[in-house]
């Protein structure tokens, strides 16, 4: 079975900080991962996604995530917060078709 | 750009009604998702369809139904409203394949009095 866990709910950064978000994912199959993130009352916007390649993807906004499968791990990071980055944000494992996302994680940035 | 719409933002509607939410999609896509989403609990899937007037359960059902008679357009319905529907409903939709990404809509902010 598929599963995605997402390590704190809520994360705060000062703008200028490393953002690090993480998310560690099980799965019984080669995965394919996914990261999102939801301004308020909006819907998910696909931040990156690895599906096979190289193992440290790039996204929008600044972010990337890098896949290491020894560590069933795929955490999303960006080096420098901007106070536009604040949202929740979503990591998510796919296996037939069907995406499990994790319960989300609210990144709030201080000025 | 692929184009996800919902038919309400928000609605509010009362116990015991029946509610319909609509999902229209343009971009020719396959599969089409309802979600849930609450706090703290994430995105919890309702009901999916892999192509027209198929369906199929997905982990939270009981108290819904869906309806897939276009390509375009994946309607969700509570047959019977309760107060504990109320929630933020997301739809989604994607080509068929897993590596491929699900697009969302908007997502509309159900209230059940």
């Amino acid at each position: 079975a598929q599963s995605v866990t997402q390590l704190g709910s809520h994360v705060s950064v000062s703008e200028g900080a490393l953002v690090l978000l993480r998310c560690n994912y099980s799965s019984s199959v080669p995965p394919y991962l996914f990261w999102y993130v939801q301004y308020p009352n909006q819907g998910l916007q696909l931040l990156l996604k690895y599906t096979t390649g190289a193992t440290l993807v790039k996204g929008i906004n600044g972010f990337e995530a890098e896949f290491k499968k020894s560590e069933t791990s795929f955490h999303l990071t960006k080096p420098s917060a901007h106070m536009s980055d604040a949202a929740e944000y979503f990591c998510a494992v796919t296996s037939f078709n069907k995406f499990y996302f994790g319960s989300g994680t609210k990144l709030n940035v201080k000025p | 750009d692929v184009k996800v719409t919902q038919s309400s933002r928000y609605l509010v509607k009362r116990t015991g009604e029946k509610v319909f939410l609509e999902c229209v999609q343009d971009m020719d896509h396959e599969n089409m998702f309802w979600y849930r989403q609450d706090p703290g609990l994430g995105l919890r899937l309702i009901y999916f369809s892999y192509d027209v007037k198929m369906k199929e359960k997905g982990d939270i059902p009981e108290g819904y139904s869906v309806s897939r008679e276009k390509k375009e357009r994946f309607s969700l319905i509570l047959e019977s409203a309760s107060t504990n529907q109320t929630s933020m409903y997301l739809c989604a939709s994607s080509r068929s394949g897993e590596r491929d990404t699900q697009y969302f809509g908007p997502g509309t902010r159900l209230t059940v009095l």
